[in-house]
Protein backbone atom coordinates (compact mmCIF):
# COMPACT_ATOMS: atom_id res chain seq x y z
CA UNK A 1 0.00 0.00 0.00
CA UNK A 2 0.95 3.54 -0.62
CA UNK A 3 1.87 5.71 1.95
CA UNK A 4 1.13 9.53 2.72
CA UNK A 5 3.91 11.47 4.97
CA UNK A 6 2.83 15.13 5.57
CA UNK A 7 5.38 17.34 7.54
CA UNK A 8 5.32 19.66 9.69
CA UNK A 9 2.40 18.11 12.00
CA UNK A 10 2.00 21.27 13.48
CA UNK A 11 2.76 24.72 12.06
CA UNK A 12 2.52 28.31 13.94
CA UNK A 13 2.23 31.04 11.51
CA UNK A 14 1.41 34.90 11.72
CA UNK A 15 -1.85 36.02 9.29
CA UNK A 16 -0.01 37.34 6.42
CA UNK A 17 2.33 34.62 6.72
CA UNK A 18 3.37 32.36 3.25
CA UNK A 19 2.96 28.59 4.69
CA UNK A 20 4.21 25.79 2.73
CA UNK A 21 2.93 22.27 3.96
CA UNK A 22 4.69 19.08 2.19
CA UNK A 23 2.84 15.46 1.65
CA UNK A 24 4.90 13.06 0.23
CA UNK A 25 4.25 9.50 -1.52
CA UNK A 26 6.01 5.88 -0.41
CA UNK A 27 5.71 5.43 -4.65
CA UNK A 28 5.27 7.60 -7.35
CA UNK A 29 1.82 8.60 -8.06
CA UNK A 30 1.92 10.70 -10.40
CA UNK A 31 -0.38 13.93 -9.72
CA UNK A 32 -3.12 11.76 -8.02
CA UNK A 33 -3.28 13.91 -5.10
CA UNK A 34 -5.90 16.30 -2.91
CA UNK A 35 -6.01 18.26 -0.58
CA UNK A 36 -7.99 19.20 2.18
CA UNK A 37 -9.37 21.88 4.74
CA UNK A 38 -10.62 20.93 8.07
CA UNK A 39 -11.99 23.41 10.85
CA UNK A 40 -12.12 22.48 14.43
CA UNK A 41 -15.80 20.52 14.91
CA UNK A 42 -16.69 20.38 11.10
CA UNK A 43 -16.04 17.73 8.26
CA UNK A 44 -13.09 18.43 5.60
CA UNK A 45 -13.66 20.17 2.63
CA UNK A 46 -11.80 19.72 -0.84
CA UNK A 47 -9.24 22.81 -1.56
CA UNK A 48 -7.09 21.25 -4.04
CA UNK A 49 -7.83 18.12 -6.80
CA UNK A 50 -5.40 16.02 -8.84
CA UNK A 51 -2.43 18.03 -7.38
CA UNK A 52 -2.99 21.40 -8.38
CA UNK A 53 -6.16 22.11 -9.57
CA UNK A 54 -8.44 24.58 -7.10
CA UNK A 55 -12.12 23.54 -5.98
CA UNK A 56 -15.01 26.28 -7.24
CA UNK A 57 -14.75 28.39 -4.86
CA UNK A 58 -11.18 28.21 -2.67
CA UNK A 59 -9.71 31.29 -2.73
CA UNK A 60 -6.64 31.87 -5.18
CA UNK A 61 -4.11 32.04 -1.87
CA UNK A 62 -4.26 28.88 -2.36
CA UNK A 63 -1.85 26.61 -4.80
CA UNK A 64 -0.88 23.34 -5.33
CA UNK A 65 2.49 22.25 -7.00
CA UNK A 66 4.30 18.58 -7.51
CA UNK A 67 3.87 15.22 -8.93
CA UNK A 68 5.70 12.18 -8.78
CA UNK A 69 6.12 11.28 -4.93
CA UNK A 70 6.73 15.17 -3.74
CA UNK A 71 3.68 17.86 -3.25
CA UNK A 72 3.37 21.14 -1.81
CA UNK A 73 -0.20 23.10 -0.24
CA UNK A 74 0.63 26.97 -0.26
CA UNK A 75 -1.39 29.60 1.06
CA UNK A 76 0.61 33.13 -0.72
CA UNK A 77 -0.91 35.25 2.86
CA UNK A 78 -2.55 33.76 5.52
CA UNK A 79 -6.11 34.81 6.78
CA UNK A 80 -7.49 34.58 10.22
CA UNK A 81 -9.76 31.61 8.56
CA UNK A 82 -6.88 29.89 7.40
CA UNK A 83 -5.72 27.89 10.87
CA UNK A 84 -7.08 24.89 10.61
CA UNK A 85 -5.97 21.12 10.06
CA UNK A 86 -5.01 20.29 6.07
CA UNK A 87 -4.95 16.74 5.07
CA UNK A 88 -3.66 15.09 1.40
CA UNK A 89 -5.57 12.11 0.21
CA UNK A 90 -4.35 9.42 -2.38
CA UNK A 91 -6.43 6.84 -4.30
CA UNK A 92 -5.25 3.69 -5.96
CA UNK A 93 -5.91 0.13 -6.31
CA UNK A 94 -8.89 0.09 -4.34
CA UNK A 95 -7.61 2.62 -1.36
CA UNK A 96 -8.14 6.03 -0.08
CA UNK A 97 -5.16 6.93 2.04
CA UNK A 98 -5.26 10.22 3.74
CA UNK A 99 -1.90 11.90 5.55
CA UNK A 100 -1.62 12.31 9.10
CA UNK A 101 -2.34 15.77 8.65
CA UNK A 102 -0.95 19.09 9.39
CA UNK A 103 -2.15 21.46 11.92
CA UNK A 104 -2.04 24.95 11.54
CA UNK A 105 -1.89 27.21 14.25
CA UNK A 106 -1.39 30.98 14.82
CA UNK A 107 1.68 32.37 16.19
CA UNK B 1 -25.43 17.31 -3.02
CA UNK B 2 -26.15 17.31 0.36
CA UNK B 3 -25.42 14.48 3.12
CA UNK B 4 -26.62 13.69 6.53
CA UNK B 5 -25.54 11.23 9.19
CA UNK B 6 -28.09 9.68 11.46
CA UNK B 7 -27.61 6.96 14.04
CA UNK B 8 -27.21 6.48 17.50
CA UNK B 9 -24.32 8.04 19.51
CA UNK B 10 -23.66 5.58 21.92
CA UNK B 11 -23.11 1.46 21.99
CA UNK B 12 -21.71 -0.58 24.07
CA UNK B 13 -18.23 -2.81 23.43
CA UNK B 14 -19.12 -6.43 20.85
CA UNK B 15 -22.48 -4.30 19.77
CA UNK B 16 -23.06 -3.55 15.65
CA UNK B 17 -22.61 -0.20 14.66
CA UNK B 18 -25.36 0.67 12.08
CA UNK B 19 -25.37 4.15 10.56
CA UNK B 20 -26.99 5.89 7.70
CA UNK B 21 -26.60 8.45 5.45
CA UNK B 22 -29.35 10.44 3.47
CA UNK B 23 -28.38 11.83 0.28
CA UNK B 24 -29.92 14.87 -1.39
CA UNK B 25 -29.44 16.40 -4.90
CA UNK B 26 -27.60 13.41 -6.63
CA UNK B 27 -28.57 9.76 -6.88
CA UNK B 28 -26.42 7.01 -4.99
CA UNK B 29 -26.85 4.86 -7.98
CA UNK B 30 -25.61 7.67 -10.32
CA UNK B 31 -21.73 8.07 -11.35
CA UNK B 32 -20.15 8.16 -8.16
CA UNK B 33 -18.92 5.88 -5.31
CA UNK B 34 -20.36 6.63 -1.64
CA UNK B 35 -18.04 6.21 0.93
CA UNK B 36 -17.68 5.79 4.95
CA UNK B 37 -14.67 7.76 6.31
CA UNK B 38 -14.00 8.30 9.96
CA UNK B 39 -11.81 10.43 12.60
CA UNK B 40 -11.06 9.38 16.06
CA UNK B 41 -11.11 12.46 18.55
CA UNK B 42 -8.01 14.48 18.13
CA UNK B 43 -6.80 11.93 15.88
CA UNK B 44 -7.05 12.09 11.55
CA UNK B 45 -8.92 10.56 8.99
CA UNK B 46 -9.33 6.54 8.22
CA UNK B 47 -11.02 5.32 4.76
CA UNK B 48 -13.58 2.45 5.86
CA UNK B 49 -15.72 1.73 2.84
CA UNK B 50 -17.81 2.57 -0.30
CA UNK B 51 -20.58 1.28 -2.59
CA UNK B 52 -21.28 1.71 -6.17
CA UNK B 53 -24.21 1.39 -8.53
CA UNK B 54 -26.02 0.14 -5.11
CA UNK B 55 -23.98 -3.15 -5.19
CA UNK B 56 -20.60 -3.34 -5.68
CA UNK B 57 -18.32 -2.56 -2.31
CA UNK B 58 -14.87 -1.84 -1.46
CA UNK B 59 -13.56 -1.86 1.95
CA UNK B 60 -10.17 -0.84 4.20
CA UNK B 61 -8.45 -4.04 4.52
CA UNK B 62 -8.66 -3.38 8.38
CA UNK B 63 -11.57 -3.27 8.87
CA UNK B 64 -13.15 -5.82 5.71
CA UNK B 65 -13.87 -8.45 8.27
CA UNK B 66 -16.19 -6.18 10.19
CA UNK B 67 -17.77 -3.72 7.77
CA UNK B 68 -20.79 -4.14 5.55
CA UNK B 69 -21.71 -0.62 3.55
CA UNK B 70 -25.34 -1.05 1.98
CA UNK B 71 -28.03 1.10 0.06
CA UNK B 72 -31.50 1.40 0.22
CA UNK B 73 -32.50 2.65 -3.50
CA UNK B 74 -36.07 3.52 -2.41
CA UNK B 75 -34.85 6.21 -0.09
CA UNK B 76 -31.46 7.33 -1.47
CA UNK B 77 -30.04 6.15 1.38
CA UNK B 78 -26.69 4.32 1.87
CA UNK B 79 -25.73 2.54 5.18
CA UNK B 80 -22.28 1.39 7.24
CA UNK B 81 -22.18 -1.69 9.75
CA UNK B 82 -19.54 -2.08 11.71
CA UNK B 83 -19.70 -5.12 14.01
CA UNK B 84 -17.99 -6.16 17.01
CA UNK B 85 -16.77 -2.58 18.31
CA UNK B 86 -14.53 -1.39 20.58
CA UNK B 87 -13.60 1.52 22.17
CA UNK B 88 -11.11 1.94 19.36
CA UNK B 89 -14.17 2.40 17.21
CA UNK B 90 -14.94 5.70 18.83
CA UNK B 91 -14.81 8.09 16.09
CA UNK B 92 -16.53 10.98 14.18
CA UNK B 93 -18.18 8.64 10.98
CA UNK B 94 -18.81 10.64 7.90
CA UNK B 95 -20.26 9.68 4.70
CA UNK B 96 -18.67 11.36 1.65
CA UNK B 97 -19.30 11.06 -2.52
CA UNK B 98 -16.26 9.30 -3.33
CA UNK B 99 -15.10 8.58 -6.51
CA UNK B 100 -16.39 9.65 -9.57
CA UNK B 101 -16.78 6.89 -12.88
CA UNK B 102 -17.59 6.28 -16.28
CA UNK B 103 -18.29 3.17 -18.32
CA UNK B 104 -14.45 3.04 -19.20
CA UNK B 105 -12.31 5.15 -16.12
CA UNK B 106 -12.65 7.01 -13.30
CA UNK B 107 -11.04 10.47 -13.11
CA UNK B 108 -11.78 11.61 -10.08
CA UNK B 109 -11.08 10.05 -7.03
CA UNK B 110 -11.53 12.83 -4.18
CA UNK B 111 -14.52 13.47 -1.77
CA UNK B 112 -16.69 15.93 -2.04
CA UNK B 113 -19.05 16.90 -0.46
CA UNK B 114 -18.84 15.33 2.75
CA UNK B 115 -21.73 15.09 5.68
CA UNK B 116 -21.31 16.66 8.68
CA UNK B 117 -20.38 14.33 10.73
CA UNK B 118 -21.84 12.10 13.58
CA UNK B 119 -19.90 11.23 16.52
CA UNK B 120 -20.20 7.66 18.07
CA UNK B 121 -19.11 6.73 21.38
CA UNK B 122 -18.30 3.31 22.36
CA UNK B 123 -18.39 2.62 26.57
CA UNK B 124 -19.33 0.40 28.54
Amino acid sequence: DIQMTQSPSTLSASVGDRVTITCQASQDIANSLNWFQQKSGKAPTLLIFDASNLETGVPSRFSGSGSGTDFTLTISSLQPEDFATYYCQHYSNLLYTFGQGTKLEIK
Amino acid sequence: VQLQESGPGLLKPSETLSLTCSVSGASILGSHWWSWVRQPPGKGLEWIGEIYHGETTNYNPSLKSRVIVSVDKSQNQFSLRLSSVTAADTATYYCARGRYCTSTTCPAHWFDPWGQGILVTVSS
